[in-house]
């Protein structure tokens, strides 16, 4: 079973409006957690990085919330744009090198 | 030319044929890794090398083949492959193999197509 769970499996919206995206995890130990954008055709993008103490990091229209007691974390958009359409991808990686990535939240922004 | 670069962006190729994909980093990074991204599927590792060793081969079929001259770069060779192989293939670099510290930095992939 994956360790790292993402939902929505996909999102449309209209340009301007807000969304929440949301990971679960299992991984243990936990060090971090990091969502990455990942564009069509592209390779994933480090948005932000999450410690174990930090309850919330923004990157501009970007937010990030994290809750280690429950093993959750939310990725909240401001204010969308057309460029926002991509893949969100949240990982957590192990206590080695191995990244236990989740499967992406699909995004589409429309005019 | 900064972070990750891959080559070729795209490849279509028969399943007798021999390719190669290579990936360079400008980063000075000492760890280079190979994914398999499949739809609706997360990132798989296939392979990870540091300081031009290898120190993971996650259970590849050896039709996929790494290889890594330098620590700057890397490649995968490919031959007899099959349809189901048919995915992007993303390349990744960090500074060491320090994964709780340690940002893996991605190149754009080659979506490889096997016909």
């Amino acid at each position: 079973k994956n360790q790292v769970e993402q939902s929505p499996q996909s999102l449309i919206i209209l340009e301007g409006k807000n969304c929440t995206l949301q990971c679960n995890y299992t991984v243990s130990p936990f060090s971090n957690l990091r969502w990455y954008k990942q564009d069509t055709g592209r390779g994933p993008v480090s948005l932000t990085i999450m410690t174990f103490s930090e309850n919330t990091k923004s990157n501009g229209r970007y937010t990030a919330t994290l809750d280690a007691d429950t093993k959750q974390s939310s990725l909240h958009i401001t204010a969308s744009q057309l460029s926002d359409s991509a893949s969100y991808i949240c990982v957590v990686p192990n206590s080695g090198y191995a990244l236990n990535f989740g499967k992406g939240t699909s995004l589409l922004v429309t005019p | 030319e900064t972070g990750v670069t891959q080559t070729p962006r795209h490849l279509v190729m028969g399943m007798t044929n021999k390719k190669s994909l290579k990936c360079e980093q400008h980063l000075g990074h000492n760890a280079m890794y190979w994914y398999k991204q499949s739809a609706k599927k997360p990132l798989e590792l296939m392979f990870v090398y540091s300081l031009e060793e290898r120190v993971e081969n996650n259970s590849v079929p050896s039709r996929f083949s790494p290889e890594c001259p330098n620590s700057s770069h890397l490649f995968l060779h490919l031959h007899t492959l099959q349809p189901e192989d048919s995915a992007l293939y993303l390349c990744a670099s960090s500074q060491d193999l320090r994964g709780f510290t340690d940002t893996q930095y991605f190149g754009p992939g080659t979506r490889l197509t096997v016909l």
